[in-house]
């Protein structure tokens, strides 16, 4: 089976534009997260989604936005970008929500590398 | 006080080394303890996922938990060149609204000298 996929690998962007990353989940996977990772850090819990509906947003600014479609796969949107939004965006997907037990698990896609000059 | 606190390394050992990377946390209500193997360039991936507190063991790999201490293991038995990575910890709870909180460490970056 597939793992999870992103595209594109990489994005060059300007200040001021806006961008769109996009993601697969793994085949039968319902839930669909997204992460924010620069460089030296640990990823930051962005949104998660769960049967297309938002369930979960960490602390970014409203110039960010997700959706998620009938097929489960999942966009993230980000608006009037900044310098300090380049990073390294990760999708996660997972079987469940809130079971709590290991359907809960998440599995990361390789990631999409946002560059913002 | 950050909710994860990862010892940021590096950490350099030789081939055949145990090595030791560890995690402290605040959140008293974490559930899940997960621990994922990230090289460069590339998405994290999982290597363990423990719940209650004791020893998890998978190959090479131990897990270890103590939930009083509020403190978090990874052993590598045999450590090789390909173990080369950084590894990050990363603690779950279930939020208010039924969605899952993941909250990841800084991650310790890892090299094993043949």
């Amino acid at each position: 089976d597939a793992g999870v996929t992103q595209s594109p690998t990489h994005l060059i962007k300007t200040r001021g534009q806006q961008v769109t990353l996009r993601c697969s989940p793994i085949s039968g996977h319902k839930s669909v997260s997204w992460y924010q990772q620069v460089l030296g850090q640990g990823p930051q819990f962005i949104f998660q989604y769960y049967e297309k509906e938002e369930r979960g947003r960490g602390n970014f600014p409203d110039r960010f936005s997700a959706r998620q479609f009938p097929n489960y796969s999942s966009e993230l949107n980000v608006n009037a970008l900044l310098l300090g939004d380049s990073a390294l965006y990760l999708c996660a997907s997972s079987s469940f929500l809130g079971e709590g037990g290991s359907g809960d698990t998440q599995y990361f896609g390789p990631g999409t590398r946002l560059t913002v000059l | 006080q950050k909710e994860v606190e990862q010892d940021p390394g590096p950490l350099s050992v030789p081939e055949g080394a145990i090595v030791s990377l560890n995690c402290t946390y605040s959140n008293s209500a974490f559930q899940y303890f997960m621990w994922y193997r990230q090289y460069s360039r590339k998405g994290p991936e999982l290597l363990m996922y423990t719940y209650s507190s004791g020893n998890k063991e998978d190959g090479r790999f131990t897990a270890q938990v103590d939930k009083s201490s509020k403190y978090i293991s990874l052993f590598i038995r045999d450590s090789q060149p390909s173990d080369s990575a950084t590894y990050l910890c990363a603690m779950r709870v279930m939020n208010s609204g039924g969605y899952q909180k993941v909250t990841f460490g800084t991650g310790t970056k890892l090299q094993v000298i043949p």
